[in-house]
């Protein structure tokens, strides 16, 4: 299946600093990703989804000053936790679409915010 | 709205055992359905899909589901599980292309596997 990377794999911050967490899809182009989020032991809430040259669209109760995206190429996109607070610890998940209707899932960024 | 259940928040299951994973969806028309699987720490990995055609979809890793449409189903399964399979499994759907490509997921299921 097609790949897709995350850096960082995990990050620690203070808070109230601004954390950058990119997605690449390797070996395919995708004009659409997808950003996720994962508490402990639950299943994956849609944050996002972004459209490679135009601006994202968020999911109700999400909030875009506080989780900016941008999708620059057809190959990256990347999530900003901009002024980071404890509650915002989390697992955050990408993922690319490749086709009509599958979606690819990168390994996850754990975010620790002090 | 769609929804996805997973009956089984955890199974327990022996290595060699055969396994099944059930998920249910509620929507009028035929989602596309997706089965991925999470071993801890990990992003999610696809196992198997289904759009149309043969009910019966094999995947990877030995995996295979069956869409039923009278029950609303499409439960995974496993003939001889090995103690590698121990993870979290989700059950995804978008409701077809109209669906704005969006995946719903189930609540997952934890499988454990006993040596």
């Amino acid at each position: 299946g097609a790949v897709v990377s995350q850096h960082p794999s995990r990050v620690i911050c203070k808070s109230g600093t601004s954390v950058k967490i990119e997605c690449r899809s390797l070996d395919f182009q995708a004009t659409t990703m997808f950003w996720y989020r994962q508490f402990p032991k639950q299943s994956l809430m849609l944050m996002a989804t972004s459209n490679e040259g135009s601006k994202a669209t968020y999911e109700q109760g999400v909030e875009k000053d506080k989780f900016l995206i941008n999708h620059a190429s057809l190959t990256l996109s990347t999530l900003t936790v901009t002024s980071a607070h404890p509650e915002d610890s989390s697992f955050y998940i990408c993922s690319a679409r490749e086709g009509p209707e599958t979606q690819y899932f990168g390994p996850g960024t754990r975010l620790l915010v002090l | 709205a769609q929804s996805v259940t997973q009956p089984d928040i955890h199974i327990t299951v022996s290595e060699g055992a055969s396994l099944e994973l059930r998920c249910n969806y509620s929507y009028g028309a035929t989602p596309y359905l997706f089965w991925y699987v999470q071993s801890p720490g990990q992003g999610l990995q696809l196992l198997l899909k289904y759009f149309s055609g043969d009910t019966l979809v094999q995947g990877i890793k030995g995996f295979e589901a069956e869409f039923k449409r009278s029950q609303s189903s499409f439960n995974l399964r496993k003939p001889s599980v090995h103690w590698s399979d121990a993870a979290e499994y989700f059950c995804a759907v978008i409701r077809g292309t109209g669906g704005g490509n969006k995946l719903t997921f189930g609540t997952g299921t934890q499988l454990k596997v006993e040596l």
